[in-house]
C-alpha cells in the first residue's frame, strides 16, 4: 500500500538556520502532496501543498517541490524562527482510498533563540 | 466561516465506559475524515464518511469502534467499552470533495483511566 517516510526528529536548530525535513513516499499514481504543521496543543494546519509533478508549494517562507522522479517532497526554509517550533507532517493523499491522507510520524522541530 | 469544530476538547472515561466524539465540518463540506494520534506517533487514518454513508473504514478497529455522519447534525465517532489503549487524540477533518484539501479540527483528547 501507499506509504510515506519522513526524517526522524527531533531537530534542534538555532534561529536563522537553514531547515530541511526530508520526505519520500510510495504511491499508486501521482497523489497530491501536503505538509501539515501542528503547534503544541493544537490540531493540524495545512502549511503547503503541491498537486502535480514539479509544482512548488510555498507558505510562510517554507517551500517544497513535488519531485516525481525521486518521489520526494522535502520541506525547506532558509531562515527559521523560534515561532516555527512545531511538529511537521508530510502527507500524500491516498488516491487509492479516495482521498484519505497518509501521515508520516512527524518531525519535531525546536528552534532556539 | 467557522472552521471544523470538535467537542468535547478533552474527555475522561473509565475503562468499560463509552466515549462519543463529535465533529461538525466546515460549512459546505460533506466529506469527513477521522484520524487517531497516539502519543509520540503520527496520525493514522480511521474512517472516511460522506453524508449518511461510510466510504472507507479500513483504518477502524474491528470491534468497539463505529462512526456515523447523519443527514443532519455532526459526525459521531463512538468507542464502546473503552480501554487504556484507546487514550489518544482524535482528529476530525473535512473537505469539499475527494482529494481536496482537508481542514482539521482542534481534536478531542481522550484519556481512559
Amino acid at each position: 500500500g501507499d506509504s510515506v517516510t519522513q526524517m526522524e526528529g527531533p531537530v534542534t536548530l538555532s534561529e536563522e538556520a537553514f531547515l530541511t525535513i526530508n520526505c519520500t513516499y510510495t504511491a499508486t499514481g501521482y497523489p497530491s502532496l501536503f505538509w501539515y504543521v501542528q503547534y503544541p496543543g493544537e490540531g493540524l494546519q495545512l502549511l503547503l501543498k503541491a498537486t502535480k509533478a514539479d509544482d512548488k508549494g510555498s507558505n510562510k517562507g517554507f517551500e517544497a517541490t513535488y519531485r516525481k522522479e525521486t518521489t520526494s517532497f522535502h520541506l525547506e526554509k532558509g531562515s527559521v524562527q523560534v515561532s516555527d517550533s512545531a511538529v511537521y507532517f508530510c502527507a500524500p493523499g491516498d488516491r487509492g482510498s479516495q482521498g484519505n491522507l497518509i501521515f508520516g510520524k512527524g518531525t519535531k522541530l525546536s528552534v532556539k533563540p | 466561516n467557522a472552521g471544523v469544530m470538535q467537542n468535547p476538547r478533552h474527555l475522561v472515561r473509565r475503562r468499560g465506559q463509552e466515549a462519543r466524539l463529535r465533529c461538525s465540518p466546515m460549512k459546505g463540506h460533506s466529506h469527513v475524515y477521522w484520524y487517531r494520534q497516539l502519543p509520540e506517533e503520527g496520525l493514522k487514518f480511521m474512517v472516511y464518511l460522506q453524508k449518511e454513508n461510510i466510504i472507507d473504514e479500513s483504518g477502524m478497529p474491528k470491534e468497539r469502534f463505529s462512526a456515523e455522519f447523519p443527514k443532519e447534525g455532526p459526525s459521531i465517532l463512538r468507542i464502546q467499552q473503552v480501554v487504556r489503549g484507546d487514550s489518544a487524540a482524535y482528529f476530525c477533518a473535512s473537505s469539499l470533495g475527494t482529494n481536496n484539501e482537508q481542514f482539521f479540527g482542534p481534536g478531542t483528547r481522550l484519556t481512559v483511566l
